[in-house]
């Protein structure tokens, strides 16, 4: 199945992190991304990570991968007012020679200043 | 870093209208074009894919003749609702793949239709 989860909402306090979780359950995906949603507006890239890798790092993020459990979390350091989105996790599995994209149902982040 | 364009941003209109909507990529070839739509609170389905010069594949549910695809270009993909009905407002958003596979897709800053 190509079922990509996360949880609905997240509330936190301003200057905490913010940790988002992300279940997938193909195992044969090669990427799994990041996507920021404000409302209004369509959908910013914030990081990727290869799935043959653990974790990666980039400022504030960090995205682990347990390939095991098919579990994927992204987590925000010094959660900021900005950062209140909803956040979608993506599966990328190869389709016929593209790229076939299964979006998470996505997580509301609020973050309470 | 790659830029899609999607044009319009917002759309009114009556119903039976048919309305175009365009997806550019501004700085890259995108072999590739995917449009989604996006009902409130939901996440995004995946409606077609858009391969240059050539017919695009449409998602099993989604009607062909209700929603034409063209992607005449390697930097234009064209989303047509036809006779669009009240139950066709949604969020329309776009994305492109550049020629190289293991690149993200890059999104547009989507379509808010309205069908009165």
């Amino acid at each position: 199945g190509e079922d990509v989860e996360q949880s609905l909402f997240l509330s936190v306090r301003e200057g905490d992190s913010s940790v988002i979780n992300c279940t997938y359950t193909d195992s044969s995906s090669t990427y799994l991304y990041w996507y920021k949603q404000e409302p209004g507006a369509g959908l910013q890239l914030l990081t990727y990570i290869f799935s043959n890798m653990d974790m990666k790092q980039d400022q504030r993020l960090t995205v682990l991968l347990n390939k095991k459990d098919k579990h994927l979390s992204l987590r925000i350091a010094d959660t900021q007012t900005g950062d209140s989105a909803i956040y979608f996790c993506a599966e990328i599995l190869p389709s016929g020679g593209y790229q076939k994209v299964t979006f998470g149902t996505g997580t509301k982040l609020q973050v309470i200043p | 870093g790659a830029v899609v364009s999607q044009h319009p941003s917002r759309v009114i209109c009556k119903s039976g209208t048919s309305v175009k909507i365009e997806c550019r990529s501004l700085d890259f070839q995108a072999t590739t074009m995917f449009w989604y739509r996006q009902f409130p609170k939901q996440s995004l389905m995946l409606m077609a894919t858009s391969n240059e010069g050539s017919k695009a594949t449409y998602e099993q549910g989604v009607e062909k003749d209700k929603f034409l695809i063209n992607h005449a270009s390697l930097t234009l993909s064209t989303l047509t609702v036809t006779s669009a009905h009240p139950e066709d407002s949604s969020f329309y958003i776009c994305s492109a793949e550049g020629q190289h596979s293991n690149q993200p897709q890059h999104f547009g800053d989507g379509t808010r239709l309205s069908i009165l």
